[in-house]
């Protein structure tokens, strides 16, 4: 089936640095998501991307549906302490719109 | 605002107690919904899709006697875990999505641990 590869796993990062991390599969997408999850909490939408080429943003993140449609990335500029947390791709595929498979995740932790 | 409630927030029970967990969809009629469970460190596992007035869907290898969906309304699906046991201690989230399409919008999940 299809599937989500999500890198990197985790992120060591100093506060105010730039933060990148993406998915990819190999087969097409329709659309991309972009989920944050902290400790104890459900996943919250961050950007949803519908478009091949899209590039979207939200404050601080930036998220783009790749040309391919096999891909999406998301950047995290000038990180703050509250954007620890994990990080979850997910798309629906491509023989039901309504379910979603997810990618395993990325956790980013800042250095103090 | 919060587009999806879930409730409780934490249950911890005896072996053998059956738990219901609530999940709301606030902004709008949910003819579907979705829970998942979610195992420490990784992601999300779709466990069942709930159809308003309908029986739920499950995945492979979730038991439908194990855990009971109803879905009464537009805005109310439940999850009962029957005669849990420890090996079922995990946290729940459900989401809802508008009319079936994407995105789906997760509740603040359900933490269950059973002694």
């Amino acid at each position: 089936g299809q599937q989500l590869n999500q890198s990197p796993q985790s992120m060591f990062i100093q506060e105010g640095e730039d933060v990148s991390m993406n998915c990819t599969s190999s087969s097409i997408f329709n659309t991309w998501l972009w989920y944050k999850q902290d400790p104890g909490e459900g996943p919250v939408l961050l950007i949803a991307l519908y478009k091949a080429g899209e590039l979207t943003s939200n404050g601080r993140l930036t998220a783009q549906f790749g040309i391919t449609r096999k891909d999406s990335f998301l950047n995290i500029s000038a990180s703050i302490p509250s954007d620890v947390g994990i990080y979850f791709c997910a798309g629906p595929p491509m023989d039901s719109n309504y379910q979603l498979i997810w990618g395993a995740g990325t956790k980013l932790i800042i250095k103090p | 605002g919060a587009v999806v409630s879930q409730h409780p927030s934490r249950v911890i029970c005896k072996s053998g107690t059956s738990v219901k967990i609530e999940c709301r969809s606030l902004d709008f009629q949910a003819t579907t919904m979705f829970w998942y469970r979610q195992f420490p460190k990784q992601s999300l596992m779709l466990m069942a899709t709930s159809n308003e007035g309908s029986k739920a869907t499950y995945e492979q290898g979730v038991e439908k006697d194990k855990f009971l969906i109803n879905h009464a309304s537009l805005t109310l699906s439940t999850l009962t875990v029957t005669s849990a046991h420890p090996e079922d201690s995990s946290f729940y989230i459900c989401s809802v999505s508008d009319r079936g399409n994407q995105p789906q919008h997760f509740g603040d999940g359900t933490r269950l641990s059973i002694l």
